[in-house]
């Protein structure tokens, strides 16, 4: 089956730097790669994703990248803001309704 | 985007009871939902798929008699925790398949904080 790795695991970062989260998977059947943002307590929100037919995708200060090649896929936020602070998960899913394969997350703080 | 909601948000229940747990896609109609179950600081933990008509699929070393799941209609999932015990306590979260391209989007509900005494 898929395995989707993500990496730092906590990353700490000055407020109006960059933030960079990498993940990699494994099954080459996979397709479409969201971005999850999950704060304390609360379920996991959508804040971005890209499917296989794109390499690079950006709103506002967020932004995707994906190797299909190379099998990862990165998160890209910059300015970040302390209301960025949270937890965030990549996931990986061969599509058209079939489950998700979560990484295992990065804590992001965003020092003011 | 797209509204999963999940309640209740919170419940704590003695041992030996049962809890229910609601997932409702609130302005689509969604054939899968997914139960998770998340430990303190971990990542999610896929326990079933869920179909709306036919019976779930567990994933391996997950009790289907204890997380009884009923996915009565296409906007509605049940996650029910049979006789639960201390061990049982934990965050679930439910996710259902958006209406988005390609039926691919899922959206999460906001979690359920089960506590068991």
């Amino acid at each position: 089956g898929e395995n989707v790795e993500q990496h730092p695991s906590t990353l700490s970062v000055q407020e109006g730097d960059s933030a960079v989260i990498k993940c990699t998977y494994s099954d080459s059947a996979s397709n479409y790669f969201p971005w999850y943002k999950q704060e304390l307590g609360k379920g996991p929100q959508l804040i971005i994703d890209i499917r296989s037919n794109v390499g690079e995708k950006k709103d506002q200060r967020i932004a995707v990248t994906l190797n299909k090649t190379a099998k990862h896929f990165s998160l890209h936020i910059t300015e970040t803001q302390p209301e960025d602070s949270a937890v965030y998960f990549c996931a990986a899913s061969i599509g058209t309704g079939n489950q998700f394969y979560f990484g295992t997350g990065t804590s992001l703080t965003v020092i003011p | 985007g797209a509204v999963v909601s999940q309640h209740p948000s919170r419940v704590i229940c003695k041992s030996g009871t049962s809890v229910k747990i609601e997932c409702r896609s609130l302005d689509f109609q969604a054939t899968t939902m997914f139960w998770y179950r998340q430990f303190p600081k971990q990542s999610l933990m896929l326990m079933a798929t869920s179909n709306e008509g036919s019976k779930a699929t567990y994933e391996q070393g997950v009790e289907k008699d204890k997380f009884l799941i009923n996915h009565a209609s296409l906007t509605l999932s049940t996650l029910t925790v049979t006789s639960a015990h201390p061990e049982d306590s934990s965050f679930y979260i439910c996710s259902a398949i958006g209406p988005g391209q390609g039926n691919t989007e899922a959206f999460f509900g906001q979690g359920t904080r089960l506590t068991v005494v």
